[in-house]
């Protein structure tokens, strides 16, 4: 067990709707990572936050936004799913703002199936 | 940007023997070489990881090499066990002495490996 939670563990909806996905980072950690997991792209870094404050953008279409809270919990929101999002969802946390101090830590994930 | 190379895509090994999964990466600055481990069903884990200071970590049966000139990584297993089946990913990332500002991970595309018993 990393730490990390994820919440829901599944989700199931229909094209063209919106979901939200929640993570609390292990505690003390301040940096909260998102990462799409597919077959065919493999793991692949969406953004960062850190403390609140957006530290890097990876391969995040317009559709999707996160943001992070002040007690640190963080939410990824997905909106005008289409069936090319149905993936893994996972959320990683790190202590510092770099992640190669002391490693990223994985949740579980969140299987998302847009139908 | 980063591009992280991973071979073989799947392994298979009798328990007891040796695996090695290599990887490549392309960035010259980065800097920290972490390897995953994920079982079915469950989030990648942090196994073993290094940085560009060291040549070699070591962890009881796991260890891992860099070599910086090169530009790649590998992961060593020894006396596998059933319970090591799994996918191993390996990423590459700057940390914060390498410039920039971005620390994100690449990942490869990881190993499958099984071991027989």
């Amino acid at each position: 067990d990393s730490g990390v939670t994820q919440t829901p563990k599944h989700l199931i909806t229909a094209t063209g709707q919106r979901v939200t996905l929640r993570c609390s980072p292990r505690s003390g950690d301040l940096s909260v990572y998102w990462y799409q997991q597919s077959l065919d792209q493999g793991l692949q870094f969406l953004i960062q936050y850190y403390n609140g404050e957006e530290r890097a953008k990876g391969n995040i279409l317009e559709r999707f936004s996160a943001q992070q809270f002040p007690d640190l919990h963080s939410e990824l929101n997905l909106s005008s799913l289409e069936l090319g999002d149905s993936a893994l969802y996972f959320c990683a946390s790190s202590v510092g703002v770099t992640g190669g101090s002391s490693g990223q830590f994985f949740g579980p994930g969140t299987r998302l199936t847009v139908l | 940007g980063e591009n992280v190379e991973q071979h073989p895509s799947t392994l298979s090994v009798q328990e007891g023997d040796s695996a090695v999964i290599k990887c490549t990466y392309s960035d010259s600055a980065s800097n920290y070489f972490p390897w995953y481990k994920q079982e079915l069903g469950k989030g990648p884990q942090l196994i073993i990881d290094i940085r560009s200071n060291v040549g070699e970590k070591k962890d009881q049966r796991i260890a891992v090499t860099l070599n910086k000139t090169a530009k790649h990584f590998s992961l060593h297993i020894t006396e596998t066990q059933p319970e090591d089946s799994a996918v191993y990913f390996c990423a590459a990332s700057r940390g914060r002495n390498s410039g920039g500002s971005n620390y994100k991970l690449t990942f490869g595309k990881g190993t499958l490996l099984t071991v027989n018993p």
